[in-house]
């Protein structure tokens, strides 16, 4: 089955840049998708597409690509970003058309 | 704006049928995925089926012969049903919606918590 790989945790400083990475084989080739989840929330998307941010979500987000990976960008990390982050594709030749990475904690320290 | 709120026994016994409800407040049912996903304690999330809004399904492989997923429009409402559980079956369940194969799931119930346990 496809795998996404995920960091487990990440921590960075108020203010500072934090970036979460993504990794798949094929991922290159594939639309992702970023959410966040909070501890008893709803998860929400905060990129899709590597570009489209929904409205309420701050411009400090932000995806791209590169080979194998793709990395989700939280400029000017503030205390309430932290939270759980994980990446989703469409995957067609797996058997499930929808993969998610393990997801990673973002620690604001 | 839409809301999904996933409902169920929280404490399933081994070999038992887990079932579990969502309920939709606002927006609308046609047109979207109705899907059910959960993640194991420390594991991935792991997309379990989802039920068109035309009432086809599709589930995943792994656990085909054992789902049920149906949509009550009239109640704004989707189930799963997922027979003979093990302990493996253990997880958080979420409820998601999507509106094509590659969109974004769009809307997520906040989760509950399923332990399989006698």
């Amino acid at each position: 089955s496809y795998v996404l790989t995920q960091p487990p945790s990440v921590s960075v400083a108020p203010g500072q840049t934090a970036r979460i990475t993504c990794g798949g084989s094929k991922i290159g080739s594939e639309t992702v998708h970023w959410y966040l989840r909070k501890p008893g929330q709803a998860p929400v998307v905060v990129v899709s597409d590597e570009s489209d941010r929904p409205s309420g979500i701050p411009e400090r987000f932000s995806a791209s690509k590169s080979g194998n990976t793709a990395t989700l960008t939280i400029s000017g990390v503030e205390a309430g970003d932290e939270a759980d982050y994980f990446c989703q594709v469409w995957e067609s030749t797996s058997g499930q058309p929808w993969v998610f990475g393990g997801g990673t904690k973002l620690t604001v320290l | 704006q839409v809301q999904l709120q996933e409902s169920g026994p929280r404490l399933v016994k081994p070999s038992e049928t887990l079932s579990l409800t969502c309920t939709v407040s606002g927006g609308s049912i046609n047109g979207y995925y109705w899907t059910w996903i959960r993640q194991p304690p420390g594991k991935e999330m792991e997309w379990i089926g989802y039920v068109y809004y035309s009432g086809s399904t599709n589930y995943n492989p792994s656990l085909k012969s054992r789902v049920t997923m149906s949509l009550d429009t009239s109640k704004r409402q989707f189930s799963l049903r997922l027979s003979s559980v093990t302990a493996a079956d253990t997880a958080v369940y979420y409820c998601a919606r999507i509106g094509g194969l590659l969109d974004p799931f769009d809307a997520w119930g906040q989760g509950t918590l399923v332990t399989v346990s006698s």
